[in-house]
């Protein structure tokens, strides 16, 4: 019953620009989630944003909550290399539902 | 990975043989979970538990058990029943369900592979 996706698959950019991923869920939340998962290992929570609200900041990252369409947006601004990771959504709801993930590449 | 501690990193599995992936954790979070990761893909939840002696089936348990004897603990057995085993499996964490700031803290991961 997986109820995030996230589009793109993948994203490759330079350092310093910003990379958009989004993601869309199919049921009601409580809130919804990123987090960043460097190869082979944990995911680790980046930002989380609750039903009732529609944008959030936290250092470079901004997140952004559309319950209307459904939808929510992760911006890294001014990426770096050691940004380059895989990020989830993960939409709460009864339970934590994954999407399947926005590969970042960022080329130094 | 605070305070979850996965063990082993890899495990290799003969056919027809059972193997047990360790998840501790010392949070004294309420609840654990075990998700199956496979290669490109999200996280697909096979079972979570929010108190002692009591657990849940996820989306995909078949193959697979779990016990909750202790608050720190939440062992993953992958039974000779599932027959494609090959994945990350991750156990998490969090302080309780339901709460509406909820959030997972995770371990760093088993990698399983059958021989």
């Amino acid at each position: 019953s997986q109820q995030g996706e996230e589009d793109p698959q993948a994203l490759s950019i330079q350092e310093g620009e910003n990379a958009t991923m989004n993601c869309s869920y199919k049921t009601s939340i409580n809130n919804l989630q990123w987090y960043r998962q460097n190869s082979g290992r944990g995911l680790v929570h980046l930002i989380l944003i609750r039903s009732n609200e529609r944008e959030k900041h936290s250092g470079r990252l901004r997140v952004t909550l559309d319950t209307s369409k459904k939808s929510s947006s992760l911006l890294i601004t001014a990426s770096r290399a050691a940004d380059t990771a895989s990020y989830f959504c993960a939409a709460y709801g009864q339970n934590f539902v994954f999407g399947p993930g926005t590969r970042l590449s960022v080329l130094p | 990975d605070g305070g979850i501690t996965q063990s082993p990193k890899y495990l290799f599995r003969k056919e027809g043989q059972n193997v047990t992936l360790s998840c501790e954790q010392n949070l004294n979070h309420d609840a654990m979970y075990w998700y199956r990761q496979d290669p490109g893909q999200g996280l697909r939840l096979i079972y979570y538990s929010q108190i002692v002696n009591d657990f849940q089936k996820g989306d995909i348990a078949e193959g697979y058990s779990v016990s909750r004897e202790k608050k720190e603990s939440f062992p993953l057995t992958v039974t000779s029943a599932q027959k494609n085993p090959t994945a990350f499996y991750l156990c998490a964490s969090s302080v309780e369900t339901g709460a509406a700031n909820e959030k997972l803290f995770f371990g760093s991961g088993t990698q399983l592979s059958v021989l």
